[in-house]
């Protein structure tokens, strides 16, 4: 079974242009979340969806952030315009409902750099 | 102060060493306990989970929970190389699907042969 898949893994772009971050959770999932990763703060929760439905969007940093989940098989976070104080690796991951015990699967990320 | 503090390190060891990872936390409300594994240029992985106090044990890793001090600790037995990754405790108030999870920042691991 194909884990969670992020595009693109690696991003470098100039402060104020539009960045997209795809991800395509584990088929089946119910559950999909939309993490941060840096060196000062760790790993941060941003939003997550539960059956495509933004549940809990209290990480995400400012109203430049935003993220959709138009089906089941695909989100995307986008951020617009861009900082150079986003510059992270942000991860996806998939949980799947019901019993408890369940992992979150992550995806490998998409390392993002804000010039 | 942050919920859930964990020593970055680096953290080097020779092969066969006994490892200590730790981590400390504030909310008391916090239940289930996990321990993920990261390689480089790699999703964090479930390596083990544990609920309210007490011991577990998965081949050469162990997880111990002390909710009285806020406590907890991943110890390695016999480390390879191949354990050499960043270590992230992770740890909520429930568990149950779609639960948020806090994470520490991470120990890096060395394991050098």
């Amino acid at each position: 079974d194909a884990g969670v898949i992020q595009s693109p893994r690696h991003e470098v772009t100039e402060m104020g242009q539009e960045v997209t971050l795809r991800c395509k959770p584990i088929s089946g999932h119910d559950y999909l979340f939309w993490y941060r990763q840096t060196m000062m703060r760790g790993l941060e929760l941003l939003i997550y969806f539960n059956n495509n439905v933004p549940i809990d969007d209290s990480g995400m940093p400012e109203d430049r952030f935003s993220a959709k989940m138009p089906n089941a098989s695909f989100s995307t976070l986008k951020i617009q315009p861009s900082e150079p104080r986003d510059s992270a690796v942000y991860f996806c991951a998939s949980e799947r409902g019901g019993p408890s015990n369940q992992p979150q699967h992550f995806g490998d990320g998409t390392r993002l750099s804000i010039l | 102060q942050k919920e859930v503090e964990q020593d970055p390190g680096p953290l080097s060891v020779p092969e066969g060493a006994i490892v200590s990872l730790n981590c400390t936390y504030s909310n008391s409300a916090f239940q289930y306990f996990m321990w993920y594994r990261q390689y480089s240029r790699k999703g964090p992985e479930l390596l083990m989970y544990t609920y309210s106090s007490g011991n577990k044990e998965d081949g050469r890793f162990t997880a111990q929970v002390d909710k009285s001090s806020k406590y907890i600790s991943l110890f390695i037995r016999d480390s390879q190389p191949s354990d050499s990754a960043t270590y992230l405790c992770a740890m909520s108030a429930l568990r149950q699907a779609g639960t948020a999870l806090i994470f520490g920042k991470g120990t890096t691991l060395s394991v050098s042969s």
